[in-house]
């Protein structure tokens, strides 16, 4: 079955720089490609997703990149803010397929002030 | 619009009582999904339902848990004579269709 790995397990970053976090996934199946954010005691938020027919997503100050061949894909958050403070999850799963999420990890992001 | 709704949000029960937990998936949304998030760790799958079936069931342990979707109402996650191992936060989440998946605010279970 899948298998999700995500690094780094946490992450300090001062607070205007950027934050990266990585994940590998071992089924070439795999077509979707969510990451999620989650604040203590809350449920994870989706904050962006990316599908396998291409490479790069933006949204405002979040990225992710997905590099099919390799069987990795990034989150990039730019300009970080105290607000970005969180735990990530990266997840990977198979459209209209097996459909269950298989999570990472988890990254604790803490951006410094 | 509301969104994924969980009840209760804390449950605290002994060895042996039962626990149900309830989610009701975004309107409009007829898939479920239900996972277990142990403290530190990620979540992990256990079960997949659509109205009135079970899809995937193949992350929920054989014995005393059940899951069901009825054609009316919330979808019920139900462990029988819990152990202190089942403390866990449980999360659902709902898609409209074999898609992008919305997580509710999670039950934290404590067994005593």
């Amino acid at each position: 079955g899948e298998n999700v790995e995500q690094h780094p397990s946490t992450l300090s970053v001062q607070e205007g720089d950027s934050a990266v976090i990585k994940c590998t996934y071992s089924d070439s199946a795999s077509n979707y490609f969510p990451w999620y954010k989650q604040e203590l005691g809350k449920g994870p938020q989706l904050i962006i997703d990316i599908r396998s027919n291409v490479g790069e997503k933006k949204d405002q100050r979040i990225a992710v990149t997905l590099n099919k061949t390799a069987k990795h894909f990034s989150l990039h958050i730019t300009e970080t803010q105290p607000e970005d403070s969180a735990v990530y999850f990266c997840a990977a799963s198979i459209i209209q397929g097996a459909q269950k999420l298989v999570f990472g990890q988890g990254t604790r992001l803490t951006i410094n002030p | 619009n509301a969104g994924v709704m969980q009840n209760p949000r804390h449950l605290v029960r002994r060895r042996g009582q039962e626990a149900r937990l309830r989610c009701s998936p975004v309107k409009g949304h007829s898939h479920v999904y239900w996972y277990r998030q142990l403290p530190e760790e990620g979540l992990k799958f256990m079960v997949y339902l659509q109205k009135e079936n079970i899809i995937d069931e193949s992350g929920m342990p054989k014995e005393r848990f059940s899951a069901e979707f009825p054609k009316e109402g919330p979808s019920i996650l139900r462990i029988q004579q819990v152990v202190r191992g089942d403390s866990a936060a449980y999360f659902c989440a709902s898609s409209p269709a074999r898609d992008t998946q919305y997580f509710g605010p999670g039950t934290r279970l404590t067994v005593l």
